[in-house]
């Protein structure tokens, strides 16, 4: 049982290059997330998906757009990188019915955009 | 969501227990308090939650103050990989939705 794999573990980007970042989980859980973490600060939600076919904004996310591809994969692009999307992106999902302590995370993207 | 304080950092020696405290005075009465923590360069994991009962588990112990303003995340004997940042989150059960928001947490250095 993987839990939420996250790929790339790492990248580099030019700015303006675009990117994908995926995230797969095989726990049948219904919602996915994106959050990214700038260094010393907590995490911030970009965008999240309730349910297979639908997507919401969350805090921050202008320079994003995902994609709930299936109920197992939830994607994140970067159309045009910026420096200031360096970050570390963590994906998570959570199943229906345990509320705020059912979250899984993955273990992150590091993207460095130069 | 209630707004929660933590001291930004803390140290504890390794055998003895860590004492995390979090203040949430203006807390709502269907607002349960969750505890995660991340340890460096990992996705943050749950540890533990509660209401208003002191609550018990494998990783730690959570004690909630009767006017519930405010709780300690106890972990009894700290080891060198508990070294993380934790944080405290309060949150009402059925707003299960769609944002988990991490304020800054404290930063929690074990030391042989």
């Amino acid at each position: 049982n993987a839990g939420v794999t996250q790929t790339p573990k790492f990248q580099v980007l030019k700015t303006g290059q675009s990117m994908t970042l995926q995230c797969a989980q095989d726990m049948n859980h219904n919602s996915m997330y994106w959050y990214r973490q700038d260094p010393g600060m907590g995490l911030r939600l970009i965008y999240y998906s309730a349910s297979e076919g639908t997507t919401d904004k969350g805090e921050v996310p202008n320079g994003y757009n995902v994609s709930r591809l299936n109920k197992r994969e939830f994607s994140l692009r970067l159309e045009s990188a910026a420096p200031s999307q360096t970050s570390v992106y963590f994906c998570a999902s959570r199943p229906p019915g345990q509320g705020n302590y059912g979250y899984t995370f993955g273990s992150g993207t590091r993207l460095t955009v130069v | 969501d209630a707004k929660t304080t933590q001291p930004p950092s803390m140290d504890c020696a390794e055998g003895r227990a860590a004492n995390l405290p979090c203040n949430h005075s203006t807390i709502s009465g269907n607002e349960y308090v969750y505890w995660y923590r991340q340890i460096h360069s990992q996705g943050p994991q749950y540890i533990i939650h509660g209401l208003k009962n002191n609550e018990t588990n494998e990783m730690a112990s959570l004690i909630i103050t009767e006017d519930r303003k405010s709780s300690t995340l106890i972990l009894p004997h700290a080891t060198l990989r508990d070294t993380a940042v934790y944080y405290c989150i309060v949150r009402a059960r059925n707003n299960a939705g769609n944002m988990l928001t991490f304020g800054g947490g404290t930063r929690l250095m074990v030391k042989p």
